[in-house]
């Protein structure tokens, strides 16, 4: 258990409203990514941190943005969401002072509609 | 950049038959492997991960995976499954210099039959 964790679990929402996700860890890893995942695809990065206040974009960024303000926190903001936005968030972060080995949280699964 | 690619989709096995997950990567550096496992909705834990050393990982429940650097592949094995062992199963690879973010494939879905 990496003490990860992420709220809520669960959201349905509709379209064109903004939605935050959260990930809190317990450990102080520097580290700390949003994934999303879609039948079909697997998991696909859509941004990371590298620490307060330092995030970049990954593989599908487009449609959200992200925030650090605490090493424990990593919030991830849909603007306005939309129904291509449903599907299976899940954070993740790295341990051990490598950017590779990766543990990950229970997920957010969130529906729009 | 880096990609993986599971060949199977889904793959149902009787139990104590062996299983072997398939899984080719691409890349133009060196890199470094993993599995993942993932149950019914929980998130995905660590099984194996190939850094460097030997070819043949061990990892947890019994699994272990080989490197075969001239094939590009990285093949998830275990002798005997049990009726736990059905979960998703996901292959990743990362570069080992640079951006170490994670590529991941499709995954495949292991069904053990009773």
């Amino acid at each position: 258990d990496a003490g990860i964790t992420q709220s809520p679990r669960h959201k349905v929402t509709e379209t064109g409203t903004p939605v935050t996700l959260r990930c809190h860890q317990t450990e102080n890893h520097r580290y700390m990514y949003w994934y999303r995942q879609d039948p079909g695809h697997g998991l696909r990065l859509i941004h990371y941190s590298y620490g307060v206040k330092d995030t970049d974009k990954g593989e599908v960024s487009d449609g959200y943005s992200v925030s650090r303000s605490k090493t424990e926190d990593f919030l991830l903001t849909l603007e306005s969401a939309t129904s291509s936005q449903t599907s299976v968030y899940f954070c993740a972060i790295s341990v051990g002072g490598s950017t590779y080995e990766q543990y990950f949280g229970p997920g957010t699964r969130l529906t729009v509609t | 950049a880096q990609s993986v690619t599971q060949l199977d989709s889904q793959v149902p096995v009787f139990e104590e038959a062996p299983v072997e997950l398939r899984c080719n990567y691409s890349s133009s550096v060196s890199v470094y492997l993993f599995w993942y496992v993932q149950y019914p909705n929980q998130g995905l834990q660590l099984l194996l991960k190939y850094l460097s050393g030997s070819t043949l990982v061990k990892g947890i429940n019994g699994f272990e995976a080989e490197f075969n650097k001239s094939q590009t592949s990285f093949h998830l094995r275990k002798p005997s499954v049990h009726i736990s062992d059905t979960a998703e199963y996901f292959c990743a690879v990362t570069r080992q210099t640079g951006a170490n973010n994670l590529f991941f494939g499709t995954g495949t879905r292991l069904t053990v039959i009773p």
